[in-house]
């Protein structure tokens, strides 16, 4: 089983630049989030959805976008790519039930901007 | 929104020893608390939780505790091993937002 799938896994951006981060999930989970990583901290939310055509702002949304007309699919954009930016990306998703919301990660991208 | 506080945030114990990570956080309605294992270089991957109608959920070395008065909850891993050591982190999540925000983390390290 492939779960939670994000590419690429490694990338460096010059600041400025632009680039998609790509996330795909089997699972038919409902719901998908996009948390960042800094060096020696926690994760931190970025954007999620609960569902296609549906996407709400998390804790730290500036300089991101996201979109989400599939299922499947939860693709995070960096638009105008800055240092502060530099983190690891996890992708997640999960199916909210009566014992839980189970969240399972990507294995995540390392970002760099220089 | 909710805020998740997570105490300490590094924690050495002797093999063997027991070890307990502390979780607060601010949303009385969050309702379900999830706590995650990262290792280095790793994804996080949940190791153990517990919903807001049950105070205390154990599996084998590892026991999750929570206060819904005090807003606490806790994370307790008995006769541990160096195969522990890693980064834990704990969560909060309530059906108004489905949000899941995480704790700061804690690096745990068992000494030989």
């Amino acid at each position: 089983n492939a779960g939670v799938t994000q590419t690429p896994k490694f990338r460096i951006l010059k600041i400025g630049q632009s680039m998609t981060l790509q996330c795909t999930q089997d699972m038919n989970h409902n719901y998908m989030y996009w948390y960042r990583q800094d060096p020696g901290m926690g994760l931190k939310l970025i954007y999620y959805s609960v569902g296609a055509g549906i996407t709400d702002k998390g804790e730290v949304p500036n300089g991101y976008n996201v979109s989400r007309s599939t299922t499947e699919d939860f693709p995070l954009r960096l638009e105008l790519a800055a240092p502060s930016q530099t983190s690891v990306y996890f992708c997640a998703s999960s199916t909210p039930g009566s014992s839980g919301n189970t969240i399972y990660f990507g294995e995540g991208s390392w970002l760099t901007v220089v | 929104g909710e805020n998740v506080e997570q105490h300490p945030s590094t924690l050495s114990v002797q093999e063997g020893d027991s070890a307990v990570i502390k979780c607060t956080y601010s949303d009385s309605a969050s309702n379900y608390f999830p706590w995650y294992k990262q290792e280095l270089g790793k994804r996080p991957q949940l190791i153990i939780d517990i919903r807001s109608n049950v105070g205390e959920k154990k599996d084998q070395r590892i026991a999750v505790t929570l206060n819904k008065t005090a807003k606490h909850f806790s994370l307790h891993i008995t006769e541990t091993q160096p195969e522990d050591s890693a980064v834990y982190f704990c969560a909060a999540s309530s059906n108004r937002d489905d949000k899941i925000i995480f704790g700061k983390g804690t690096r745990l390290h068992i000494l030989p």
